[in-house]
């Protein structure tokens, strides 16, 4: 059964960049059909999407937050990563990885508390 | 932006009653829907995608349906289990947004 984990700092500070990572077990990242996707979900508000990744690179973002997003895939690791630049308070949430087709998350990690703060 | 809305915000229903919960979204996205069920301090858990195709695991009394702007959950005989929060979400070229969320609570 394919598990996600995640990994990375639950405190950044006011406009240093959110770096974190979610590897995969039980599975390749490297399977057809399937794309790598980070959401996050604000404190007591739902859940917002931030970008998915493909095993060979490509990579679709939320237009409202492109501009500061990168997601990429490491295959050699299993491994697929969100980088999130000039953090504010507003970003401030659990960010969740997941495997994604279409309209279909699943699985999903356990979930990163991310405060920004100084 | 694709739009999803849910109502209600919060429905209250007893154990063994059935619960519908509707999503609309703001323009036509056929089938592309899915839903899921969200417990406090856990991920959100894969229900229903296509709109109408139970995901594997998923008990038989969950149910979705719809096409087009409006789409359904059902739960036909609510369980202690089933009380929680469910979103909404669509796939749309690559337009992916989710619903605020149903709160469902035990009446």
């Amino acid at each position: 059964q394919m598990q996600l984990r995640q990994s990375g700092p639950g405190l950044v500070k006011p406009s240093e960049t959110l770096s974190l990572i979610c590897t995969v077990a039980g599975g390749s990242i490297s399977s057809s059909s399937y794309y790598w996707g980070w959401i996050r979900q604000s404190p007591g508000k739902g859940l917002e999407w931030i970008g998915s990744v493909y095993y060979r690179g490509t990579t679709y973002y939320n237009p409202s937050l492109k501009s500061r997003v990168t997601v990429s895939a490491d295959t050699s690791r299993n491994q697929f990563s969100l980088k999130l630049i000039s953090v504010t308070a507003a970003d401030t949430a659990v960010y969740y990885c997941a495997r994604h087709r279409g309209a279909a998350f699943d699985p999903w990690g356990q979930g990163t508390l991310v405060a920004v703060s100084s | 932006e694709i739009l999803m809305t849910q109502s209600p915000a919060t429905l209250s229903v007893s154990p063994g009653e059935r619960a519908t919960l509707s999503c609309r979204a703001s323009q036509n996205i056929y089938s592309s829907v899915a839903w899921y069920q969200q417990k406090p301090g856990q991920a959100p858990r894969l229900l229903i995608y296509g709109a109408s195709t139970r995901a594997t695991g998923v008990p038989a009394r969950f149910s979705g349906s719809g096409s087009g702007t409006d789409f359904t959950l059902t739960i036909s005989s609510l369980q202690s289990e089933d009380f929680a929060v469910y979103s909404c979400q669509q796939y749309h070229d690559w337009l992916i947004t989710f619903g605020q969320g149903t709160r469902l609570e035990i009446k």
